[in-house]
């Protein structure tokens, strides 16, 4: 079991649907990602939270907007997806570190399979 | 643009052949080299972080090394719970989080 958890596990929903995907973790860390990844492919990130302020958006499309309520939770909110958004969402995270050159590891979740009507 | 070449895209190992997998990076000042593992159906799993030419990781039957242009991850007498996605990304110096993947290595072991 991984110490960063995503909820659902999976989900699938209509192109018309609003749906959230939820990441927590209790590890102290304060950079929060999300990633795409799709089959035989590697994550892709798409935002990047440091200590709760979003710092890099990957120019994702406008339908996927991320949340964080406070250092544990992220949350990614999902509406009017697309076929093609079918994918593995994975969060990840990452300690604090001592400067902008802290090369902290990244900790993933299990993700979120999800598949697009 | 800072980029990551594995290979081989898939290897298949019998049980207890030893091994090496290969990163190829090429990055405007290294932070960071990480290697990972993935399960199918999993997220990646945290294995090793290199910082500087030279350096060194062993972690069971897997030693990561690094050099100025690559790092290498070998598997020494793999057994069939080591068959994975190994995943290699870099982050460079700059203040940025972002990770670089690699396309990533299919490792499958035969018992």
């Amino acid at each position: 079991d991984t110490e960063v958890t995503q909820t659902p596990k999976h989900l699938v929903m209509g192109m018309t649907n609003k749906k959230s995907l939820k990441c927590e973790q209790h590890m102290g860390h304060r950079a929060m990602y999300w990633y795409k990844q799709k089959a035989k492919k590697p994550p892709e990130l798409m935002f990047v939270y440091s200590y709760e302020k979003l710092s890099i958006n990957e120019s994702v499309p406008s339908r996927f907007s991320p949340e964080c309520p406070n250092s544990s939770l992220l949350n990614l909110h999902l509406h009017a997806l697309q076929p093609e958004d079918s994918a593995l969402y994975l969060c990840a995270s990452s300690p604090p570190g001592t400067g902008i050159d802290s090369n902290q590891p990244q900790h993933f979740g299990d993700g979120t399979r999800l598949s697009i009507l | 643009e800072d980029q990551v070449t594995q290979s081989p895209e898939a290897l298949r190992l019998q049980e207890g052949e030893s091994s090496s997998l290969n990163c190829s990076y090429t990055v405007s000042g290294l932070r960071g080299l990480f290697w990972y593992r993935q399960d199918p159906g999993k997220g990646p799993e945290f294995l090793f972080t290199l910082y500087s030419a030279g350096e060194e990781k062993e972690k069971e039957r897997l030693k990561a090394t690094l050099t100025k242009k690559e790092s290498f991850l070998h598997i020494t007498a793999p057994k069939p719970e080591d068959s994975a996605t190994y995943l290699c990304a870099v982050q460079a110096r700059g203040g940025s989080e972002k990770l670089v993947f690699g396309k990533g290595t299919k490792l499958t072991v035969n018992p």
